[in-house]
């Protein structure tokens, strides 16, 4: 696709469930990152992958929070025992590399809503 | 105090109006700056990316980047109703790498 492409575009969960959330970036694209955005904040980092593995996790809030990435291409990120503060935008990007001048493409984003 | 200060707006302008859009940041260790536009419903668009201090241009839009008072600005001139958007700041201290970016301002261009 011409795009980073992200779904669902909506999930609707209860409480305590489990979800993943899929990420395709664009082809070619070896850094991949995942942002989470509130209402009415700004996108907040989550994760960063170079190739397979995860450069940079400090963003992920606790332990219910882990994202892959095996072969390097698509990205999933699970939630475990959702909870409603989970609720948010969950965005996804990617850029051709990591340095200094490698724009980073943003998805739509997943609506995830724990109820 | 967050590194990123940004105020939410919404800022309301009649076309054709020049419009500014500012940013004040606490870490120093910011080198890049960003201004990402996002539609209702869509994912961040970047629109500029500046290093270090100074000015950029591009068409309608100028990004402005002052280190020394760890503030950044955005102009655009002659808006158009189709700026309406919500205009989000970000910085990172290696390139696009973990940006931190504002809350975003809402920006409402009447025709």
């Amino acid at each position: 696709g011409a795009g980073v492409s992200q779904t669902p575009s909506n999930k609707v969960t209860e409480k305590g469930k489990y979800v993943e959330l899929r990420c395709d970036p664009i082809s070619g694209h070896t850094a991949l990152y995942w942002y989470r955005q509130s209402l009415g904040q700004g996108p907040e980092f989550l994760i960063y992958f170079q190739g397979t593995g995860a450069a940079d996790d400090s963003g992920l809030p606790n332990d219910r929070f882990f994202a892959v990435r095996p072969e390097g291409s698509v990205s999933t990120l699970k939630i475990q025992r959702t909870e409603r503060g989970d609720s948010a935008v969950y965005l996804c990007a990617s850029s051709l590399g990591q340095g200094m001048n490698t724009e980073a493409f943003f998805g739509q984003g997943t609506r995830l809503t724990v109820v | 105090q967050k590194e990123v200060e940004q105020d939410p707006g919404p800022l309301s302008v009649p076309e054709g109006a020049i419009v500014s859009l500012n940013c004040t940041y606490s870490n120093s260790a910011f080198q890049y700056f960003m201004w990402y536009r996002q539609y209702s419903r869509k994912g961040p668009e970047l629109l500029m990316y500046t290093y270090s201090s100074g000015n950029k241009e591009d068409g309608r839009f100028t990004a402005q980047v002052d280190k020394s008072s760890k503030y950044i600005s955005l102009f655009i001139r002659d808006s158009q109703p189709s700026d309406s958007a919500t205009y989000l700041c970000a910085m990172g201290k290696v390139g696009f790498q973990k940006l931190v970016f504002g809350t975003g301002t809402r920006l409402l261009v009447s025709p």
